[in-house]
């Protein structure tokens, strides 16, 4: 099974509008963590928002919050009025567990967000 | 600012080259990653170092072997190149479990 999906590969949104992107992950884990990435077409990959798993709010970075629902097991990113600069890949990652060695992260496939102006 | 540089944006080589990747990062960081990303498939996790000297199998690791003999240098290489392995390659490294991995811009290799 996959341990991160991202059933959305492709997304268009007008610009202003609200974006949700979709994640769900799959652990038996008690302790783990939730990233989003953003990766432009120049192809660095920029860290935007973390959720830990034993976190009672939902995170949020800006124009970015994590819509976190543990018993669901989502982590959906929700960015807030889009702007053109929004345009990339977005992927969802997880680290499952907290001892030594766990610091690995299982990526999802992506989302490509196009922001239409 | 966390800065993780690796030494090529592109490279192209000829299948059965030895191919060597390399990867520097400047925040002291323990950990280090090397991950491949192909188009549908996100990052896949080749190999991944704890310290000096230590290192640990990812989801893909066939064809592929690393060195750390710095903490701050970890480096990818293809032992016999072939056209499969040719991919968008990114390092990463990072400070704990609940700290976000840095990435280096990544390389294109293509294997002719």
């Amino acid at each position: 099974a996959q341990k991160i999906t991202q059933t959305q590969p492709g997304m268009f949104v007008q610009e202003k509008e609200a974006v949700t992107l979709d994640c769900t992950y799959d652990t038996s884990d008690q302790s783990y963590g939730l990233f989003w990435y953003k990766q432009p077409s120049s192809g660095e990959m920029i860290f935007l928002i973390y959720q830990g798993s034993y976190d009672e709010q939902n995170a949020t970075e800006g124009r970015y919050s994590l819509n976190f629902q543990k018993a669901r097991k989502s982590a959906n990113l929700v960015i807030s009025a889009s702007q053109l600069g929004d345009s990339a890949m977005y992927f969802c990652a997880m680290r499952e567990g907290i001892n030594f060695g766990n610091e690995k992260l299982t990526f999802g496939t992506g989302t490509r967000l196009t922001i239409i102006p | 600012d966390v800065k993780v540089t690796q030494s090529s944006r592109y490279l192209v080589k000829r299948t059965g080259e030895k191919v060597f990747l390399e990867c520097v990062q400047d925040m002291d960081h323990e950990n280090m990653f090397w991950y491949r990303q192909d188009p549908g498939l996100g990052l896949r996790l080749i190999y991944f170092s704890y310290d000096v000297k230590m290192k640990e199998k990812g989801d893909i690791p066939e064809g592929y072997s690393v060195s750390r003999e710095k903490k701050e240098r970890f480096s990818l290489i293809l032992e016999s190149a072939s056209t499969n392995q040719t991919s968008m390659y990114l390092c990463a490294s990072g400070a704990g479990v609940n700290q976000p991995q840095h990435f280096g811009d990544g390389t294109r290799l293509s294997i002719l």
